[in-house]
């Protein structure tokens, strides 16, 4: 059966640390893993990461995936209030469907 | 240029009505999935449709639960005979093929209760 974990589950930082989440996966047939971030509505979409240790970045956030440790990292530097949030991992896998499997999230709170 | 649109947002149902839930993809999407989130849960897919096809419902429970993309409106997720363990946030997310490079794009999302 898939399986992706992420951690930490909760993280709780003050404004301008950096932090780095964590997911590691077990899926066949991979394909990409995708980071979404959910501000209690619709999950929205952050990177696709397809090949290993090529960094994506955009503004303060960047993201890694290791496809030999089966594991990709998410950064955000300078954290903002406004990073608050659940940050989603989702390796892309299914033969045929292409469906994402979900880990249950890192919901990170930044204090001021 | 509208998203991914989803309603109701808030559905509450007593045990044993029926529920029907609504998604309307993006413009130009013709390939949707149905997620469930329980709550402290992350999402669980449940079905993949194309128009009018049925591709993937391999995360869908065999009873109760069916889905429907027609030719012409919106995609339908629809549960039977409820029972309080549906209680959970359904979404909708669209793509434009069913590539393995593209992502997927969500909605708001539908919360069930039952009560």
């Amino acid at each position: 059966e898939d399986k992706v974990v992420q951690s930490p589950l909760s993280l709780v930082v003050h404004e301008g640390d950096t932090v780095t989440l964590n997911c590691s996966y077990e899926v066949t047939n991979f394909r990409s893993l995708l980071w979404y971030k959910q501000e209690k509505k619709a999950p929205t979409f952050l990177f696709m990461l397809t090949s290993s240790g090529i960094e994506k970045k955009s503004g303060r956030l960047s993201s890694i995936l290791d496809k030999k440790e089966l594991f990709s990292i998410l950064n955000i530097t300078a954290t903002q209030t406004g990073d608050s949030a659940v940050y989603l991992c989702a390796p892309h896998s299914g033969a045929g469907s292409y469906q994402l499997t979900f880990g249950k999230g890192t919901k990170l709170s930044v204090i001021p | 240029n509208a998203g991914v649109m989803q309603n109701p947002r808030h559905l509450v149902r007593r045990r044993g009505q029926e529920a029907r839930l609504r998604c309307s993809p993006m413009k130009g999407h013709s390939h949707v999935y149905w997620y469930r989130q329980l709550p402290e849960e992350g999402l669980k897919f449940m079905v993949y449709l194309q128009k009018e096809n049925i591709i993937d419902e391999s995360g869908m429970p065999k009873e109760r639960f069916s889905a429907e993309f027609p030719k012409e409106g919106p995609s339908i997720l629809r549960i039977q005979q409820v029972v309080r363990g549906d209680s959970a946030a359904y979404f909708c997310a669209s793509s434009p093929t069913s590539g393995i490079y593209d992502e997927q794009f969500f909605g708001p999302g539908t919360r069930l209760t039952v009560l």
